[in-house]
């Protein structure tokens, strides 16, 4: 079974804090993607990585930046947090396989509250 | 950029009867459509998906229906159970932007025993 794990599930910080969100997959996956869940908004790409030390921008990059050192470990990180990136973030992982997108497995989430 | 449209935003049926959810996408170009399921606490989870050469796809109780010209496509549950309770997600891809999913805005479904 793939895994997807995320460092946190809940994680409470205040405003102006430096807040990384790890995420790390089991599978051997090239791409991995981080995203923002917020209600009736669906899921919006944040960032994501096609390899190693690789990363694209997404729908709303602003205010965020990632790492992806490892091909297992994909990072987001807040550099200054604000009280409107509060919101559930997701982290997910895929391959690509012939000309089509392949599935897309999720971790659980980590849900963020800044104070 | 491509837009994912879905409706409704939340869905209360009563066990046994059947939900569908419909979704629109805005660029032609897009070929695969992955629904996803979101139970309490976790992260969503594919359960059906169909690709652009195809019109309908079933998997026991859960089919998707694709219709290209008019740039919609849903899902169909068919003898809903309470297990079937969770958020549901429709997206949509274009295999040249590379493996990148829009997301619809998620549909609530809750089954009524």
């Amino acid at each position: 079974d793939v895994k997807v794990t995320q460092s946190s599930r809940y994680l409470v910080k205040r405003t102006g804090e430096k807040v990384f969100l790890e995420c790390v997959q089991d599978m051997d996956h090239e791409n991995m993607f981080w995203y923002r869940q917020d209600p009736g908004l669906g899921l919006r790409l944040i960032y994501f990585s096609y390899d190693v030390k690789m990363k694209e921008k997404g729908d709303i990059p602003e205010g965020y930046s990632v790492s992806r050192e490892k091909k297992e470990r994909f990072s987001l990180i807040l550099e200054s947090a604000s009280t409107n990136q509060t919101s559930m973030y997701l982290c997910a992982s895929s391959v690509t396989r012939d000309q089509y997108t392949d599935t897309q497995y999720f971790g659980p989430g980590t849900r963020l509250t800044v104070l | 950029g491509e837009n994912v449209e879905q409706h409704p935003s939340t869905l209360s049926v009563q066990e046994g009867d059947s939900a569908v959810i419909k979704c629109t996408y805005s660029d032609s170009a897009s070929n695969y459509f992955p629904w996803y399921k979101q139970e309490l606490g976790k992260g969503p989870q594919l359960i059906i998906d169909i690709r652009s050469n195809v019109g309908e796809k079933k998997d026991q109780r859960i089919a998707v229906t694709l219709n290209k010209t008019a740039k919609h496509f849903s899902l169909h549950i068919t003898e809903t159970q309470p297990e079937d309770s969770a958020v549901y997600f429709c997206a949509a891809s274009i295999r040249a932007a590379g493996n990148k999913l829009t997301f619809g805005g998620g549909t609530r479904v809750l089954v009524k025993p």
